[in-house]
């Protein structure tokens, strides 16, 4: 059983391009978290989906950020006309049910640069 | 404000010393999650939490509803556990708030 892939690994754009980043959950998950990590900060909640639906988005920055879970294939980070404060590592997480009370699982994260 | 405290920052040890790292907050929890992450790496949950004790060969992990407090205890220490250690809560809001990390260096 994979675990939670993502990809890419590691991205560098130019500042106003986009950044689209992938996350598929571990099989049979259909709860998906994307979480991020600036520079010499700690993590912090972005967005949590279930298939076809955002749950919370309280943690996603108003503009030029959005995410989706579609029915088939990954969850998709968007982050458009990304600017230098983008730069951070973003960690997608899953789980087979609710994540309260019960075992989350991370993948190997993708790093992000905007030179 | 829900927020998550861990202790010490940083920490070094030798190798075969026995480690402690504290996480404390504030309010009642469904879950707490002790993580690991290598420089540079993906984070690995260690452990998931919502009351006793679990022990993971040479990790054990506790907490103590009551006092708002867990401990992530490395025995027999090694330099591969250098790593940073994270704890997460979940304040049953389906999102966990993550301490700032206990960096540990294990050396030979």
């Amino acid at each position: 059983n994979a675990g939670v892939m993502q990809n890419p690994r590691h991205l560098v754009r130019r500042r106003g391009q986009e950044a689209r980043l992938r996350c598929s959950p571990m099989k049979g998950h259909s709860h998906v978290y994307w979480y991020r990590q600036l520079p010499e900060e700690g993590l912090k909640f972005m967005v949590y989906l279930q298939k076809e639906n955002i749950i919370d988005e309280s943690g996603m920055p108003k503009e030029r950020f959005s995410a989706e879970f579609p029915k088939e294939g990954p969850s998709i980070l968007r982050i458009q006309q990304v600017v230098r404060g983008d730069s951070a590592a973003y960690f997608c997480a899953s789980s087979p049910y609710t994540s309260s009370g019960n075992t989350i699982y991370f993948g190997e994260g993708s790093w992000l640069t905007v030179v | 404000k829900n927020e998550v405290e861990q202790s010490p920052q940083n920490l070094t040890a030798q190798e075969g010393e026995f480690i402690t790292i504290n996480c404390s907050y504030s309010v009642g929890i469904s879950a707490l999650h002790w993580l690991q992450q290598h420089p540079g790496g993906g984070i690995v949950s260690l452990f998931m939490l919502s009351s006793g004790k679990k022990k993971h060969g040479r990790l054990i992990a506790t907490i103590n509803i009551q006092e708002k407090h867990s401990s992530l205890h490395i025995t027999a220490s090694h330099p591969r556990d250098s790593a940073v250690y994270i704890c997460a809560v979940d304040y049953n809001t389906d999102k966990l708030i993550f301490g700032t990390g206990t960096r540990l260096q294990v050396f030979p």
